[in-house]
């Protein structure tokens, strides 16, 4: 984990409700990552920045959004919008294109 | 190698066997992969990785090979030890070469 911190690690959410999921990094890495986790498969990507102020769609963006106002911080909010957001959330940073991502110790979120 | 449904393979091992997982991926164009572990609960921790222009890398325990013609990955574990127990992924760089495209992963049970 180590420099990436995530939380809270568990969340309850009641249907309808907007939650919002932070990360928080000190490992002074430009690129900030979001993927979902579901039980028994690979990880998918929600949203990434590149850089401050700047954020691109990843594969279900849908139902998420996010901003990157400070490069150590990238809040993912899962809003109403989001039909099955059960699920593991996992914050990811790295620092120039084509290296290892680094990841955090995740949030999972349970709708109730 | 990589799930095409809800369970993930699994590889089952003696303790100091060796182990093998693979994975085929999906880009020709990919210039850059990685193998992660991910133990239950905790974000993925990285392995090893390996960039285009390389067959094989090594580092402690653990060896990737990289068949471009056939667009297969493998990470073989020396001595598999107990704390290897893990679900293993392969991952490949999307094409800005930031954000990486994940497997579904291979659980690996180590056996005393």
């Amino acid at each position: 984990d180590g420099g990436i911190t995530q939380s809270p690690k568990y969340l309850f959410r009641k249907e309808g409700q907007n939650v919002t999921l932070s990360c928080e990094q000190n490992l002074n890495h430009d690129a900030m990552y979001w993927y979902r986790q579901d039980p028994g498969q690979g990880l998918r990507l929600i949203y990434y920045s590149q850089i401050v102020n700047d954020f691109q769609k990843g594969d279900i963006a849908e139902g998420y959004s996010v901003s990157r106002e400070k490069k150590e911080s990238f809040p993912l909010t899962v809003t109403s919008a989001q039909k099955n957001p059960t699920a593991f959330y996992l914050c990811a940073t790295g620092g120039s294109s084509y290296n290892e991502q680094f990841f955090g110790p995740g949030t999972r979120l349970t709708v109730l | 190698g990589e799930s095409v449904g809800l369970h993930l393979p699994t590889l089952s091992v003696q303790e100091g066997d060796n182990s093998i997982i693979n994975c085929a991926y999906s880009n020709s164009a990919s210039d850059y992969f990685i193998w992660y572990k991910q133990e239950s609960g905790k974000g993925p921790q990285f392995i090893i990785d390996i960039r285009s222009n390389m067959d094989k890398r090594q580092g402690q325990r653990v060896t990737v090979l990289l068949n471009k013609t056939v667009k297969h990955l493998s990470l073989q574990i020396a001595a598999t030890q107990p704390g290897d127990s893990a679900v293993y992924f392969c991952a490949e760089n999307r094409p800005d070469g930031y954000a990486l495209n994940f497997g579904k992963g291979t659980s690996l049970l180590v056996t005393p």
